[in-house]
This record gives C-alpha cells, structure tokens and sequence, in this order.
C-alpha cells in the first residue's frame, strides 16, 4: 500500500467556519507534510512532523492549526480563514531511516479548498 | 538558501515528439536529493525519480531518462515519444538532509502539452 489519503477533497467554507481537513498513510512512513499550493504555483511547505512531534512550521499564520494524533493520521484545522488560503492543499510522507537518508515523499491528491 | 529553477514554462509538442525539461538547482550543502514529480490535472504529485549529489549516473527507465551533471548544477528530463497521457506539470525539486525529515524546494514546474 503505497497511498496517502486525503479528505475531503473538495472543501467550501465560510471565513467564520470551523473545519479541518484529514490525512493518512499506512505505510509506517515516521514523516508527515502539509504543502500549500496556489493555481500554477509549486507547492510550499507548510508544517513537518517527524515522529509524530512538529518539527517545522515555515512562519504558517494560527489560523492553520497541525495535529498529529499518532504516526498514521495528520490534520489541518482551519479557523478563520481568508479568501486568498483558497488553494490546493497536499499531505505528504516520507520515510526517515538511519542516518537521516533523505527519501521521496509520497504526496496524497490534496483537498481543494474554497474560502467564501 | 536553496534554489530550483525550471527556466520553461510550457512546451507543447505533438504525439510522438521528445520532450526535454530543463532543472538547474542551487545548494550550499554538500549532500543533496534531486527529484522529479509529475502533477496530472487530478493534482496528486505523482513521484518519478530520485537522484543522491553522489550519484551522477544517468538513468533511462523506459520512456523516461534523465541527465544529471553536477558541474552545471543541472538535472534535466526527457519523455522518448512523448504520449498524451505525459500531459502534465513536470516539478523538479531539491531535498535537504535532515533530521526533521525530507524538506523539498520546488521549481516553478513545466506545464507540458502533449496533442494528438
């Protein structure tokens, strides 16, 4: 099983709203992403978690709010956002071995979201 | 600070027709992972390879092939009879070494358009 699942993957919501968007993998990968990626843009990373603890936050405003309940799952909790957070947002993992090789990241399809 | 710069923006070409992406990458860091990803309009970031600093070995792997020259700090791709399927955004990426987990630096990508 080589997938990273994502939901929803479609995502309208109100700039009072409360919402969160849910990734998953169950490959025993011990990193886990969260990127950002605006129409024609690449990807941004936003959060990393390795061995379920934040590791990185690239200056991501509080209105986006990770959570990694345990190794297989990874949230986004969305509060208050604004119209320009509309993108594609994409979950990742990757595996991290002995040594800290580098390897690929498996990346989900992403949850379009809409912010009205 | 790390750099990825994919200089074309789209190539459109006929069925049949080789495709070349250009990739050039900047890194202070000694030991460094290429990747190219594939982006089909579904927007899951589909990997395709992996290349390690050390490691300047060419490869080809069926229609695909891929030319690695440390010395230009290039790592450039190439589709072989390219089909309307390769239709995609092409992102070629840099990954650091860390402890924190696999941290990627995307180029702009290269929309390619592949026309029966």
């Amino acid at each position: 099983d080589t997938e990273v699942t994502q939901t929803p993957k479609h995502l309208v919501m109100g700039m009072t709203n409360k919402k969160s968007l849910k990734c998953e993998q169950h490959m025993g990968h011990r990193a886990m992403y969260w990127y950002k990626q605006k129409a024609k843009k690449p990807p941004e990373l936003m959060f990393v978690y390795s061995y379920e603890k934040l590791s990185i936050n690239e200056s991501v405003p509080s209105r986006f709010s990770p959570e990694c309940p345990n190794s297989s799952l990874l949230n986004l909790h969305l509060h208050a956002l604004q119209p320009e957070d509309s993108a594609l947002y994409l979950c990742a993992s990757s595996q991290e071995v002995t040594g800290g090789i580098s390897t690929e990241a498996f990346f989900g399809q992403g949850t379009r979201l809409t912010v009205v | 600070a790390q750099k990825v710069t994919q200089a074309q923006t789209e190539i459109s070409v006929v069925e049949k027709e080789d495709v070349t992406l250009d990739c050039v990458y900047e890194t202070r860091d000694t030991t460094y992972y290429l990747f190219w990803y594939k982006q089909p309009p579904s927007g899951e970031l589909v990997f395709l390879i992996r290349r390690n600093s050390f490691d300047e070995q060419n490869e080809i792997s069926g229609r695909y092939s891929w030319n690695f020259q440390k010395s230009t700090s290039s790592f450039n791709f190439t589709i072989t009879a390219s089909q309307v399927v390769d239709s995609a955004v092409y992102f070629c990426a840099l990954g650091r070494l860390g402890a924190a987990g696999n941290k990627l630096t995307f180029g702009g990508g290269t929309r390619v358009l592949v026309k029966p």
